[in-house]
């Protein structure tokens, strides 16, 4: 079974900190993905990834960068959290036939 | 603007209920999917659609390409049912563009 884990389940964070998400996946996806989940707007794309050290911006980048030096391994950063980036944070990885599998999420609380 | 449009928003259902999920989208797709959130976060995918319809147990899935229509089915609801089902669209620059989810709560 495909397995995407994220490195915590809940996050509290103070306004201004460099934040750092890690998602990992065990099975060679070239395709990486960031997503973040409010209510009443559903799951939007922050950044993308189609291999090592390859990144997009998706459809919600400001404020987040992303770093992706190992294939199973794709960082979300937050250079300097402010309280609007409070979120669910979702990780996925994509084969190459389009079917994506989710990390469990961080919730990710700014103070 | 969100381009994916689902129906209802919130649904609760007496267990054994027969449960339709509707999901409109504005332009034409290269494949739609459906995916189920269960408390605590993690979503997984329940189907892949490209043209006509798909089962996997209790639950089926079905797509009207002319008409920019899918729905999801449960039929004999169960409170295990209980969760939020999202439906994604995957377009022709391959990301998926979701919609903001159906929360359903099946009740004993």
């Amino acid at each position: 079974d495909v397995k995407v884990t994220q490195s915590s389940r809940y996050l509290v964070k103070r306004t201004g900190e460099k934040v750092f998400l890690e998602c990992v996946q065990d099975m060679d996806h070239e395709n990486m993905f960031w997503y973040r989940q409010d209510p009443g707007l559903g799951l939007r794309l922050i950044y993308f990834s189609y291999d090592v050290k390859m990144k997009e911006k998706g459809d919600i980048p400001e404020g987040y960068s992303v770093s992706r030096e190992k294939k199973e391994r794709f960082s979300l950063i937050l250079e300097s959290a402010s309280t609007n980036q409070t979120s669910m944070y979702l990780c996925a990885s994509r084969t190459t036939r389009y079917e994506q599998y989710f990390g469990p999420g961080t919730r990710l609380t700014v103070t | 603007k969100n381009e994916v449009e689902q129906s209802p928003q919130n649904l609760t259902a007496q267990e054994g209920e027969f449960i339709t999920i509707n999901c409109s989208y504005s332009v034409g797709i290269s494949a739609l999917h459906w995916l189920q959130q269960h408390p605590g976060g993690g979503i997984v995918s329940l189907f892949m659609l490209s043209s006509g319809k798909k089962k996997h147990g209790r639950l089926i899935a079905t797509i009207n390409i002319q008409e920019k229509h899918s729905s999801l089915h449960i039929t004999a609801s169960h409170p295990r049912d209980s969760a939020v089902y999202i439906c994604a669209v995957r377009w022709a620059d391959n990301q998926f563009y979701f919609g903001t989810g159906t929360s359903l709560t099946v009740i004993p």
